[in-house]
């Protein structure tokens, strides 16, 4: 099957940029969304990109979109540790349901 | 903000039980989604409705049934709990636009132990 692919770690120091990458699968795909796990917690919606835009800018993340690719990007500038968590890239796909990579874990050390 | 609420953050149950996990919306979403995240699977989709009494099979359904009454409540049912049900269950539900899919805003999981 199609998966959306995202690596399964990153550590980075305090104050540095994360930057977290996800490969998705349909060019279709309207909108693309990035969501925070912290532990013991659900899914929070953090920020999304509709297709037809290159770039999206909210206080310290940043996403890129490379359609061409299919190259999603997240990247979170002075990451603090209470940036510490699982972050979900997902798309649509044709229908109601979202597909989502398995989550990439980031780890930010003081 | 939109507020999804699940039941119970923690339960234990025996094998062969039935088991209702509850989940509640309030911002009158018509989607309503149930997932369940085991470790190096990611999220997997169960079961999804779109409208009361509306059903959907998600990816791995097998062992699981849904009721949509009305629309803010999406229950998921267990039929015969069974150990490899054990997992963390999350609700999601979303707004219908005209022209494109919303984003799904999650409930904070029930973390469901079967032995």
């Amino acid at each position: 099957g199609e998966d959306v692919e995202q690596s399964l770690f990153l550590s980075v120091r305090e104050g540095d940029s994360s930057v977290i990458n996800c490969t998705y699968t349909d060019s279709s795909s309207t909108y693309l969304y990035w969501y925070k796990q912290e532990p013991g917690a659900g899914l929070q919606l953090l920020t999304y990109i509709f297709s037809n835009m290159d770039m999206k800018q909210d206080q310290r993340l940043t996403v890129l979109l490379n359609k061409k690719d299919k190259h999603l990007s997240l990247r979170i500038a002075d990451t603090q540790t209470g940036d510490s968590a699982i972050y979900f890239c997902a798309e649509n796909q044709a229908g109601t349901a979202l597909i989502f990579g398995k989550g990439t874990t980031l780890s930010v050390s003081s | 903000d939109v507020k999804v609420t699940q039941s119970s953050r923690y339960l234990v149950k025996r094998t062969g039980e039935k088991v209702f996990l509850e989940c509640v919306q309030d911002m009158d979403h018509e989607n309503m989604f149930w997932y369940r995240q085991d470790p190096g699977l990611g999220l997997r989709l169960i079961y999804f409705s779109y409208d009361v009494k509306m059903k959907e099979k998600g990816d791995i359904p097998e062992g699981y049934s849904v009721s949509r009454e009305k629309k803010e409540r999406f229950s998921l049912i267990l039929e015969s709990a069974s150990t490899n049900q054990t997992s963390m269950y999350l609700c999601a539900s979303s707004f219908v636009a005209a022209t494109s899919n919303q984003p799904q805003h999650f409930g904070d999981g029930t973390r469901l132990s079967i032995l």
